[in-house]
């Protein structure tokens, strides 16, 4: 059974830094892309980012570029975002997504919020 | 960036009886080299987190019941659920993936009258 567990969360100032990461089992890690999309309070789904399984190529949306970076450890099954210069309009459910070889989002986890509020 | 626009954006729905969600998006999702239509829809069931229900425009994941169908064109897509069920409620989306970013449309809301 896939699982998928994210971790990090938290309350942090605009301006600062998180580091959220997606503990993965139930499936050969490395043969899938991973991905993050979000979820603004009461609003819809938006599409942060996504990695190769062999880590080697990333995309980021817009609204994220150059202030988020996406990285894996294989060896863990283990993803991460790291979230710099937060912004209030960061502020959000997060949720990891296993997808396959043309990008179907099949698998979730259960989401951790990121609040940036001062 | 690929518009989705989703309709209706509220869906008050009778138990049993047949529902429909039309998507739409502002360019082609069918893909020439290979034929398919880029097309998913996902469920986002109250308190949970979203589920596929629905991939490559008319492909049933696993597990989703046969009261789920999308259908659809290169740019006009439809999810029909055959006969509502009260399990059914919660926010439907419909995704890109053609082209990145992938981009959600802004969903509909299926609530029991």
């Amino acid at each position: 059974e896939v699982q998928l567990l994210e971790s990090g969360g938290a309350l942090v100032q605009p301006g600062g830094s998180l580091r959220l990461s997606c503990a993965a089992s139930g499936f050969t890690f490395t043969n899938y892309a991973m991905a993050w999309v979000r979820q603004a309070p009461g609003k819809g789904l938006e599409w942060v980012s996504i990695i190769s399984g062999s880590g080697g190529s990333t995309l980021y949306a817009d609204s994220v570029k150059g202030r988020f970076t996406i990285s894996r450890d294989n060896s863990k099954n283990t993803m991460h975002l790291q979230m710099n210069s937060l912004r209030a309009d960061d502020t959000a459910i997060y949720y990891c997504a296993k997808a396959d070889l043309t990008g179907t989002l099949g698998d979730w986890g259960q989401g951790t919020l990121v609040t940036v509020s001062s | 960036d690929i518009v989705m626009t989703q309709t209706p954006l509220s869906l008050p729905v009778t138990p049993g009886e047949p529902a429909s969600i039309s998507c739409r998006s502002s360019q082609s999702l069918l893909d020439s080299d290979d034929g398919n239509t880029y097309l998913d829809w996902y469920l986002q069931k109250p308190g949970q987190s979203p589920q596929l229900l629905i991939y490559a425009l008319s492909y049933r994941a696993s597990r989703v019941p046969d009261r789920f169908s999308g259908s659809g064109s290169a740019t006009n897509f439809t999810l029909k659920l055959s006969r509502v069920e009260a399990e059914d409620v919660g926010v439907y989306y419909c995704m890109q993936r053609i082209d990145f970013p992938y981009t959600f449309g802004g969903g509909t809301k299926v609530e029991i009258k």
